[in-house]
Parts: structure tokens; sequence; C-alpha cells
């Protein structure tokens, strides 16, 4: 299947400091990438969906400023926690479509565990 | 109300024997697709399985099979000769929307037990 880079697995950071997260399609062009969220023993929770080149769809009660998305390229989206706080820690994780092709499912990054201390 | 039901929270099932893990849905839309996603406790989310809307003969891979009753609106995921290695968290997902606002949505997960 298609691979997905996320980058990085793990990263501890201090209250108030922003994190960047980064996620990459290595072998196909992903049009729409999505973002999730997942607390412990917890289902995905959706809380963006980028398509590349426009500003992201927010899920409703998911702070726009706060979680910042960009898609600036096929291969790249990043997503940027700012003022990062304790409240912030959780389990983060892109998928990645190529909808304009013959890729059906959504590929996924390995995920990224914020701790913010 | 909820688009993915996953009624079972956890399950165990022996070695070498079957497993079917529930999956009910609910949406207007007459095209979307269902997944299956298996996540170890390492995190990662590895696709299982598709069945689309309109496919009319129920998806397989491997030891994957998906029973799919579209009157029903249930997705079921069937596990043949379970294996160590599948214990694991599962998630029914569905993709429903139109080219551009595709959006996938998971159920709550089910945590499969294999047990030697």
């Amino acid at each position: 299947g298609a691979v997905v880079s996320q980058h990085p697995s793990r990263v501890i950071c201090k209250s108030g400091t922003s994190v960047k997260i980064e996620c990459r399609s290595l072998d196909f062009q992903a049009t729409t990438m999505f973002w999730y969220r997942q607390f412990p023993k917890q289902s995905l929770m959706l809380m963006a969906t980028s398509n590349e080149g426009s500003k992201a769809t927010y899920e409703q009660g998911v702070e726009k400023d706060k979680f910042l998305i960009n898609h600036a390229s096929l291969t790249l989206s990043t997503l940027t926690v700012t003022s990062a706080h304790p409240e912030d820690s959780s389990f983060y994780i892109c998928s990645a479509t190529d909808l304009g092709g013959v890729v059906t499912e959504a590929f996924f990054g390995q995920g990224t565990r914020l701790t913010v201390v | 109300a909820q688009k993915i039901t996953q009624t079972q929270p956890g399950m165990f099932v022996q070695e070498k024997e079957a497993v079917t893990l529930d999956c009910t849905y609910d949406t207007s839309d007459p095209s979307y697709g269902l997944f299956w996603y298996k996540q170890p406790s390492s995190g990662e989310m590895i696709f299982l399985i598709y069945q689309g809307s309109y496919d009319q003969q129920n998806a397989t891979e491997g030891r994957y099979s998906l029973n799919f009753q579209k009157a029903r609106k249930s997705a079921n995921l069937v596990i043949s000769a379970s294996q160590l290695g599948d214990s694991a968290m599962y998630f029914c997902a569905m993709r429903e929307g139109t080219s551009g606002t595709y959006k996938y949505i998971f159920g709550t997960g089910t945590r499969l037990k294999v047990l030697a």
C-alpha cells in the first residue's frame, strides 16, 4: 500500500511553546489529508481536513488558531500546535488519500505522541 | 446519532479460531465506503479491507473478509484462523461525502485479544 510518513513520532515540549508535526505522502500525491486526535483507549476524532492549496476545514469545536494546518504541496501537510498546554497532550495521527486516482482508502502516518509538560 | 457503531468494546478468541467483529453504520448517502483498520499498541493504523457501497460481493483480503449486509447497514469483519499477532484494536470506518469533501468517520473500536 501507499506510504505516509509522519514526523516526529514522539515529542515532549514545554507549556507555551509550539510544536510542528509533518505528514508526508511518499509515493503518491495526496490531494486530501486528514488530521486526527486520539485520546487513550478512544477512537480517532477528526480535527480537520485539508486539500492541497486551500484552507483547511476544521471540525466543530476545534480551534483553528490553535491547531494550524498547512497543506502547501501534494506531498506535505503540517499541523502546528501553538502555545501548547498539558491538555493538548494526545496522540495525533494524519492520513492521506489520492482521491483523483485509484487509491480508495486513507493511508495513515505512524502517529505523533505529544506530551506537554 | 452515531454514524459508526461498534458494540463490542472487547473480544477474546482462541488462536486458530475465527472471530467476527461487528460494525453498523448510518448514512443517507447512496455512495460510501466502509473500511476496517487495525491499530496495534504501537499506534499506527493498518488498513485491512475495503467495501464499496455498490460492490455486489463481499470483500476479502487473505484471512480478512467483510460481511456486508447493505439492507441492515452492517459491515462485520471476519478474521479466520486467528493468530496471536492479531491482538490489537480494530476500527470500522466509513467514508462519506463527495470528491473534495470526503470524510472518514471512525467507530469506537473493538479490542481483540487472541489467546494461545
